[in-house]
């Protein structure tokens, strides 16, 4: 099956502590995205990423921390330095060779909660 | 400032009931809009998406439409089910020659009643 996967479902994380989260797809798409979705809230751009090893800054991107080292791959790090780092986290891609207009197709989601 | 909103937060309907969610966005200058649904906890599922020289799609008993000069969408559900119970996001592209951004209303929680 095609489609994208985030791990892990439920994450907990002690103050001062640095987590990642892990967004894998296999749809071959070139263009992946992380958001933050907070109650009330609509969801919230974090870091998008066109090609490998390229990835730009959203709207929400202090105290988080990115990487794409492969095509498949596009892991996010909550960092010490969010303040505010409770929310669900949505990793989403997108093939690009059809022009802007695709859309965009979403994980799961990781629920991330600070003890 | 880019912004997309929706009315109501939140609907509940009986059964087999038509209903209707509100979407406008303040910047008409977009690329298309697309209509989402989430289930509680899970991520998104697109439903509908209407390019910006359309005028409306359909999916089934879905139907979204589109006055880009108003900057309005509505998704009309027709004979709602309990299966329709979810959040129901609307997102617009905005394309900025290399990059694209997507922005999310902050959705309309429908809750339809047996």
């Amino acid at each position: 099956d095609g489609g994208i996967t985030q791990s892990p479902k439920y994450l907990f994380r002690k103050e001062g502590q640095n987590v990642t989260l892990s967004c894998e797809q296999n749809l071959n798409h070139d263009a992946m995205y992380w958001y933050r979705q907070d109650p009330g809230q609509g969801l919230r751009l974090i870091y998008y990423s066109q090609i490998v090893n390229d990835f730009q800054k959203g709207d929400i991107a202090e105290g988080y921390s990115v990487s794409r080292e492969k095509k498949e791959s596009f892991p996010l790090t909550v960092t010490s330095a969010q303040k505010n780092p409770t929310a669900f986290y949505l990793c989403a891609s997108r093939s690009t060779s059809r022009g802007p207009t695709d859309t965009q197709y979403f994980g799961p989601g990781t629920r991330l909660t600070v003890l | 400032k880019q912004e997309v909103t929706q009315i109501p937060a939140a609907l509940s309907v009986p059964e087999g009931e038509n209903l209707v969610l509100n979407c406008s966005f303040t910047d008409s200058a977009i690329y298309n809009l697309q209509w989402f649904r989430q289930d509680p906890g899970k991520g998104l599922t697109s439903l509908l998406l209407i390019q910006s020289s359309q005028r409306e799609q359909t999916s089934g008993r879905l139907n979204a439409s589109l006055d880009k000069s108003s900057g309005r969408s509505t998704l009309y559900i027709a004979a709602s089910q309990p299966g329709d119970s979810a959040t129901y996001l609307c997102a617009v592209l905005y394309y900025g020659g290399a990059t694209n951004k997507l922005i999310f209303g902050t959705g309309t929680l429908l809750a339809v009643q047996p």
